[in-house]
C-alpha cells in the first residue's frame, strides 16, 4: 500500500484480555516506530526497530507490553493483561534510516480496556 | 520539566490572521526539529522540519528555531479554517534513531 496499514482500526477489550495490533509500514522503509497517544496527549515513543531488531524499547511501559518486527516488515505490539490504563491510541510510523528523516504515521488503533 | 513544553491551547485566531505556535524543549542535545499538524481522529502529518538556527519558510508556514533559547516556534499567515487542528512540536532525540520526543500539542481554532 502507499501508506502506513494499521489494524484494527479499533479494538475494544475486557480487563484482563491479551491483545495484539499490527503494522504494515510503507515499503522499504527501514525503521518502525511504536507510539502510544493518550486523550488530549503528544504521542509517546514505545519502542523502535530497524529492520528486524529492536534497538530501543526503553519507552515500554511495563513488562506486559512486547513488540516484534521479526521479517523486518510487519510489526506486531501485543499487550498482555490489559488494564484500564492502557487505554489510548497506539501509533505506527515508519521511515528511512536516519534522524532527519520524515516519519509517516499510520492511522493508529483506539484501544478501549473496559 | 517534560523534554517538550507546549501550551494546550486552545488558541483561537479570527481568519487571515497570523497564528503563532511556540515549543521549548530541555535537550541542548536535540539537532532536529519538526512540526505535525493532528486533526481530530487522524494520525500525526509532518508540517515542516528545521535543523539550523533562524527561520524556514514554506508557504503560510514558517518556523522557527533559537538553540541558545531552546525554543521552536510555527507561524501560520493568512490562517484559514482548515488550518484548526492539534500542532505537535517534536524533536529528533540525541540518540541519531529518529525516535521522536513530542509535546503535548497546542490546539488551534481558526474562526470564520
Amino acid at each position: 500500500g502507499a501508506g502506513v496499514s494499521q489494524s484494527p482500526r479499533y479494538k475494544v477489550a475486557k480487563r484482563g484480555q491479551d491483545v495484539a495490533l499490527r503494522c504494515d509500514p510503507i515499503s522499504g522503509h527501514v525503521s518502525l516506530f511504536w507510539y502510544q497517544q493518550a486523550l488530549g496527549q503528544g504521542p509517546e515513543f514505545l519502542t523502535y526497530f530497524q529492520n528486524e531488531a529492536q534497538l530501543d524499547k526503553s519507552g515500554l511501559p511495563s513488562d506486559r507490553f512486547f513488540a516484534e518486527r521479526p521479517e523486518g516488515s510487519v510489526s506486531t505490539l501485543k499487550i498482555q493483561r490489559t488494564q484500564q490504563e492502557d487505554s489510548a491510541v497506539y501509533l505506527c510510523a515508519s521511515s528511512f534510516v536516519g534522524v532527519n528523516t520524515e516519519a509517516f504515521f499510520g492511522q493508529g488503533t483506539r484501544l478501549t480496556v473496559v | 520539566q517534560k523534554e517538550v513544553e507546549q501550551n494546550s491551547g486552545p488558541l483561537s485566531v479570527p481568519e487571515g490572521a497570523i497564528a503563532s505556535l511556540n515549543c521549548t524543549y530541555s535537550d541542548r542535545g536535540s539537532q532536529s526539529f519538526f512540526w505535525y499538524r493532528q486533526y481530530s481522529g487522524k494520525s500525526p502529518e509532518l508540517i515542516m522540519f528545521i535543523y539550523s538556527n533562524g527561520d524556514k519558510e514554506d508557504g503560510r508556514f514558517t518556523a522557527q528555531l533559537n538553540k541558545a533559547s531552546q525554543y521552536v516556534s510555527l507561524l501560520i499567515r493568512d490562517s484559514q479554517p482548515s488550518d484548526s487542528a492539534t500542532y505537535l512540536c517534536a524533536l529528533g532525540g540525541s540518540s541519531n534513531t529518529g525516535k521522536l520526543i513530542f509535546g503535548q500539542g497546542t490546539t488551534l481554532q481558526v474562526k470564520p
